[in-house]
């Protein structure tokens, strides 16, 4: 089956620092990635995402780029800012798929940033 | 445009007892889908619904789980009787196709106690 591994947290940080969060899957075919973000007290929310593979998603200043090599889809931020502390998850969905089109995600990361 | 709204944000409860969980997706979105977080592990994927039809029941934990979504507008989540295990964070989320991006909800923190 399908699944997402990412790294655990907390990953603490100080302001302006750079951050990598490693995420890598394991799934038949060729899944969408995701990025998703959520912010204290909010929900998820759709960071990035790549659809095939070497696509690099992009937003906030935040990026990733699907490696089908290496079945990974590393998060990175060159300057991480105090409102960028919040869990991010990693997730793959296989769309056009009779087996569903639900999202598997990783176990979140926890990221906190300190001025 | 709204998003995702769910109802109640908090819920604590006495094992045994019976729960409700409500998810009003965003209007025009036929594919529903409930997820949950349990003791800060990977959020995994309970049912999906198109329209009032339940297309994946899959991720049902057990029987003490009901979801349903009449007239395929809101949906509920019914737990019954609750367990301590089911403590968690319930999100759910909807998407105007099913291969579309999918919104999420706030999610419900659901304690069992």
């Amino acid at each position: 089956g399908n699944s997402v591994t990412q790294m655990e947290g907390p990953v603490t940080l100080s302001e302006e620092a750079f951050l990598t969060i490693n995420c890598t899957y394991t799934a038949t075919g060729y899944p969408s990635l995701f990025w998703y973000v959520q912010y204290p007290g909010e929900g998820l929310q759709l960071l990035l995402k790549a659809t095939k593979a070497d696509d690099k998603g992009s937003n906030k200043g935040f990026e990733a780029t699907y490696r089908k090599e290496t079945t990974s889809f590393h998060l990175e931020k060159g300057s991480v800012q105090v409102s960028d502390s919040a869990v991010y998850f990693c997730a793959l969905i296989h769309l056009n798929n009779n087996a569903g089109n639900m999202l598997t995600f990783g176990g979140g990361t926890r990221l906190m940033v300190k001025p | 445009e709204a998003g995702v709204t769910q109802f109640p944000s908090h819920s604590v409860i006495e094992k045994g007892q019976t729960v409700t969980l409500r998810c009003d997706p965003i209007s025009g979105h036929d594919n529903l889908y409930w997820y949950r977080r349990v003791m800060g592990k990977e959020i995994k994927f309970l049912l999906h619904f198109v329209k009032e039809s339940k297309q994946d029941e899959s991720g049902m934990p057990n029987n003490r789980f009901l979801a349903e979504r009449t007239g395929g507008t809101y949906s509920t989540l019914k737990v019954q009787p609750a367990e301590l295990e089911d403590s968690g964070v319930y999100f759910c989320a909807s998407s105007q196709d099913s291969g579309r991006e999918q919104y999420f909800g706030p999610g419900t923190r659901l304690t069992v106690t």
